[in-house]
């Protein structure tokens, strides 16, 4: 059973306006962690953001913000005022306490149009 | 720190050749892993350590060998090439204990594109 689900093969996005990743997720352990990575063009991931299953607000670095809705088991990415250099693949991934393993989602392509 | 490398960056295999690729941290992670990327299929375990001595297959592991003697290295060896294995192929470390309160995310290394003629 697929344990995380992206939706959203693609996605544009006008410069300088907001923009909502989606990104649910399926576990029956109440203690995980959920992440976000970028993967521009160049090819290397880069950790974006952090949220905790007992994290009571939403993590928020920078631009980037997750929205958090435990009962949903949803985790989006909200990038706000996008930039060109947002472009990239976006993968949501969870972590299980239970075999420390990580598993990815099969990512959100975002265009940034200018 | 130069985090996770991976070597080499490009790779030709022609089939039934046999390589490894190189992964090696410097943070002194328990918990190291092999994952391949194919188009629209996001990131898939190929095997993983929770520390030295410690190997376990992952999600896609046939057609693929690890073993872990240190804590720094991780080495993953394609056995007998096939076309099928072509694909992008990290290496990624964190700390083995979990915990939800903390961030421990992954490093990933650079990446191997890997083709397999």
């Amino acid at each position: 059973a697929q344990k995380i689900t992206q939706t959203q093969p693609g996605m544009f996005v006008q410069e300088k306006e907001a923009v909502t990743l989606d990104c649910t997720y399926d576990t029956s352990d109440p203690s995980y962690g959920l992440f976000w990575y970028k993967q521009p063009s160049s090819g290397e991931m880069i950790f974006l953001i952090y949220q905790g299953s007992y994290d009571q607000q939403n993590a928020t670095e920078g631009r980037y913000s997750l929205n958090f809705q435990k009962a949903r088991k949803s985790a989006n990415l909200v990038i706000s005022a996008s930039q060109l250099g947002d472009s990239a693949m976006y993968f949501c991934a969870m972590r299980e306490p239970y075999g420390q393993n990580f598993v990815f989602g099969p990512g959100t392509r975002l265009s940034v149009l200018p | 720190n130069a985090g996770v490398t991976q070597t080499p960056k490009f790779q030709v295999l022609k089939t039934g050749q046999s390589m490894t690729l190189q992964c090696a941290q410097d943070m002194n992670h328990e918990y190291m892993s092999w994952y391949r990327q194919d188009p629209g299929m996001g990131l898939r375990l190929i095997h993983y350590s929770v520390g030295a001595g410690i190997t376990d297959q992952g999600e896609v592991p046939n057609g693929y060998n690890v073993s872990r003697s240190t804590t720094e290295d991780f080495p993953l060896r394609l056995l007998s090439a096939a076309p099928s294995q072509t694909s992008v192929y990290f290496c990624a470390s964190s700390y083995s204990r979990f915990s939800p309160n903390s961030d421990n995310e992954q490093f990933f290394g650079p990446g191997t594109r890997l083709t397999v003629l």
